[in-house]
């Protein structure tokens, strides 16, 4: 595969249910973020690892809890969200985080009931 | 705080004229521009970056950047039908600021056959 691919493509979860968003990155990059988009809301940025460490958390709650075990590989770990979570969620990748231009996976489409 | 903003449209273009998009930024200290595109239903799509001042041409489009009036602008040349899609705009500040991008919340354009 190449690219940046993400998992589940689309995932419906009840309020109490724990999930987990996978992102994989072909590129060899070293940077990874994780954007959440909503309807009629610009893209926001939740999370940055660049080279395996988080620089940034965009005071996102602590409902969504990300993991970067190696440079390739991102995780999004949800547990008890709230309907108002329900959003497409992207994964990007770039070559570091200094401002290089980012490639995004096809998103996770959730949904919160 | 930094803020990327763009005329959510829809921008109504004749099929062969030419589409022009723009976006202001607020941080002076933005470093790299780019412009992505967004289907509907799909992720947003790298089609421009730009570093410099002036002008970049790749095939129909044109990034013009000027940074002393924070402003970036997109020019599509012979719209299609196909061009039709949501862009959006991005700033990263680079050395220093947060990682990741900021976007705009996009310009619709529906190119009219």
């Amino acid at each position: 595969e190449t690219g940046v691919t993400q998992t589940p493509r689309h995932l419906v979860m009840g309020m109490t249910n724990k999930k987990s968003l996978k992102c994989e990155q072909h590129l060899g990059h070293n940077a990874m973020y994780w954007y959440k988009q909503s309807a009629k809301k610009p893209l926001e940025l939740m999370f940055v690892y660049n080279f395996k460490e988080q620089t940034e958390n965009n005071s996102v709650p602590s409902r969504f809890s990300p993991e970067c075990p190696n440079s390739s590989h991102l995780f999004l770990h949800l547990h008890t969200l709230q309907p108002e979570d329900s959003a497409l969620y992207l994964c990007a990748s770039s070559q570091d985080s200094r401002g290089n231009e980012q490639f995004f996976g096809p998103g996770t489409r959730l949904t919160v009931l | 705080q930094k803020e990327v903003e763009q005329n959510s449209g829809p921008l109504s273009v004749p099929e062969g004229a030419i589409a022009s998009l723009n976006c202001t930024y607020s941080d002076r200290g933005s470093q790299s521009f780019f412009w992505y595109r967004q289907y509907s239903g799909k992720s947003p799509e790298l089609i421009m970056f730009i570093y410099s001042n002036g002008d970049k041409e790749d095939g129909r489009f044109t990034a013009q950047l000027n940074k002393a009036s924070q402003y970036v602008s997109l020019l599509i040349r012979d719209s299609q039908p196909s061009d039709s899609a949501t862009y959006l705009c991005a700033v990263n500040l680079a050395g220093g600021g947060a990682d990741g991008l900021t976007f705009g919340k996009g310009t619709h354009l529906i190119i009219q056959p």
